[in-house]
C-alpha cells in the first residue's frame, strides 16, 4: 500500500529564517500532493497542492518541490514567523481514486521568536 | 472557517453509550469523508460518501456506522466503543471530481474520550 513518511518530527527555526520540511512517498503512481498545516485544536489547513505534472509550485511565502525520480516532496515556508508554529503534514493521492489520500505522520514546526 | 463544522467539539462516552458525531459542510461539495486521528500517528482514512453513496469503508470495525442523508450532511454513529478509539475524528469534504482529485476541507474535529 502507499506509504508516505517525513524525515524529521520536529524542526526548531529563528525567526525570520526560510524552514524547509521534508516528505519521502512510496507510490509512483502517485499524482497529486497536498500540504497541510494542522495547528493546536483544530482541523488540517489546506496550504497549497501541486500535480506530478509539475515540480515546483509556489503561493505566498511557500514553495512546494516535487522530485518524482527520487520519490521526494518538500515544503518551503520563506520567513518563518510564529503563526507558523504548527503540525505540517503531506499528503498523496493517486486519480481514479476516489481522492482517497494517505497522510504522512507529520513534522512539528517550532519557531523561536 | 474552512465551511466544515463539526459537533460536538469534544465527547466523554462509556464503553457501554451510544453517540453519534454530526458533521456539515457549506461549500456545496458533493464528496464527505471521516478520518480518525490518534496520537503520534497519521490520519486513517474511514469512510468516503460521493453523492450521498458510500464509495469506501477502509476496513473499520462495525462499532463506527456512517450516515449521509445528503450532500451537506454526515454522521458517525458510535456504539459500544473501546478505549483504543478514543482519537480526534476528523470530518472532511470536497467537490467530488472522478476524472481528478481535489483538495479535501477539513473540520475541527471531535475530541473522542472512551472510558
Amino acid at each position: 500500500g502507499e506509504s508516505v513518511g517525513l524525515h524529521l518530527p520536529t524542526l526548531s527555526v529563528q525567526e525570520g529564517d526560510n524552514s524547509i520540511i521534508n516528505c519521502a512517498y512510496s507510490n509512483s503512481a502517485s499524482d497529486y500532493f497536498i500540504w497541510y498545516k494542522q495547528e493546536s485544536g483544530k482541523g488540517p489547513q489546506f496550504i497549497i497542492d501541486i500535480r506530478s505534472n509539475m515540480d515546483k509550485r509556489q503561493g505566498q511565502r511557500v514553495t512546494v518541490l516535487l522530485n518524482k525520480t527520487v520519490k521526494h516532496l518538500s515544503l518551503q515556508i520563506a520567513a518563518t514567523q510564529p503563526g507558523d508554529s504548527a503540525v505540517y503534514f503531506c499528503a498523496e493521492s493517486l486519480v481514479y481514486n476516489f481522492n482517497k489520500f494517505y497522510f504522512g505522520s507529520g513534522t512539528k514546526l517550532n519557531v523561536k521568536p | 472557517e474552512t465551511g466544515v463544522t463539526q459537533t460536538p467539539r469534544h465527547l466523554v462516552m462509556g464503553m457501554t453509550n451510544k453517540k453519534s458525531l454530526k458533521c456539515e459542510q457549506h461549500l456545496g461539495h458533493n464528496a464527505m469523508y471521516w478520518y480518525k486521528q490518534s496520537a503520534k500517528k497519521p490520519l486513517e482514512l474511514m469512510f468516503v460518501y460521493s453523492l450521498e453513496e458510500r464509495v469506501e469503508n477502509n476496513s473499520v470495525p462495525s462499532r463506527f456506522s456512517p450516515e449521509c442523508p445528503n450532500s451537506s450532511h454526515l454522521f458517525l454513529h458510535l456504539h459500544t466503543l473501546q478505549p483504543e478509539d478514543s482519537a480526534l475524528y476528523l470530518c472532511a469534504s470536497s467537490q467530488d471530481q472522478r476524472q481528478t482529485n481535489e483538495k479535501l476541507f477539513f473540520g475541527s474535529g471531535t475530541q473522542l474520550s472512551v472510558l
